[in-house]
């Protein structure tokens, strides 16, 4: 059965502060992995991601893959307070299956 | 209207009643689904629907019931609900560019749906 597995499951920092978010799946017929953030209600997209070692980057997100190892990062440097939210990351394979969710409290 | 639109946003419904959710994509995507969302629990898939024909059935009860008339319009209708139900129910949308390639999901709003 497909899994998606994300730590720490809550985490708390202060502004500033650099956040390292895990993500390690397995998903059958991999395609890609992708990054949701979700606020208040709907996710919105961050990354996806489909090849080992290249780095997706948008300003102070980034995010990389290990196919070998079946395992992604999420990092986020210089965290605001806007940067709290739950961040999912989900598993392409037949389906879209996601983890638990990581959520990420920046306090100011 | 853009992006992907659910309505009603809050729902508040007793065991015996019977609705519906209803989901709009205004993005000219090929694919749609139902998710469940609970406290403390993944995002559970519930049914696919791809070019209109419903492609994923993720083992969910008979008293959540998709309709999926066309491939802008994706509803789940409800009927004898359990208290356990109660949930946000996201609804998302993608272009499937076929075996072998990915894309990404674009959610809606979510329904809370409380169950009484």
């Amino acid at each position: 059965e497909d899994k998606v597995v994300q730590s720490p499951l809550s985490l708390v920092v202060h502004e500033g502060d650099t956040v390292t978010l895990n993500c390690s799946y397995e998903v059958t017929n991999f395609r890609s992995l992708l990054w949701y953030k979700q606020e208040k209600k709907a996710p919105t997209f961050l990354f996806m991601l489909t090849s080992s070692g290249i780095e997706k980057k948008s300003g102070r997100l980034s995010s990389i893959l290990d196919k070998k190892e079946l395992f992604s990062i999420l990092n986020i440097t210089a965290t605001q307070t806007g940067d709290s939210a739950i961040y999912l990351c989900a598993g392409h394979g037949q389906n879209f299956v996601f983890g638990p969710g990581t959520r990420l409290s920046v306090l100011p | 209207e853009t992006g992907v639109t659910q309505t009603p946003r809050h729902l508040v419904m007793g065991m015996t009643n019977k609705k519906s959710l209803k989901c709009e994509q205004h993005l000219g995507h090929n694919a749609m689904y139902w998710y469940k969302q609970s406290a403390k629990k993944p995002l559970e898939l519930m049914f696919v629907y791809n070019f209109k024909e419903q492609t994923e059935n993720n083992s969910v009860p008979s008293r959540f019931s998709p309709e999926c008339p066309n491939s802008s319009h994706l509803f789940l209708h409800l009927h004898t609900l359990q208290p356990e139900d109660s949930a946000l129910y996201l609804c998302a949308s993608s272009q499937d560019k076929g075996q072998g390639t990915s894309y990404e999901q674009y959610f809606g709003p979510g329904t809370r749906l409380t169950v009484t």
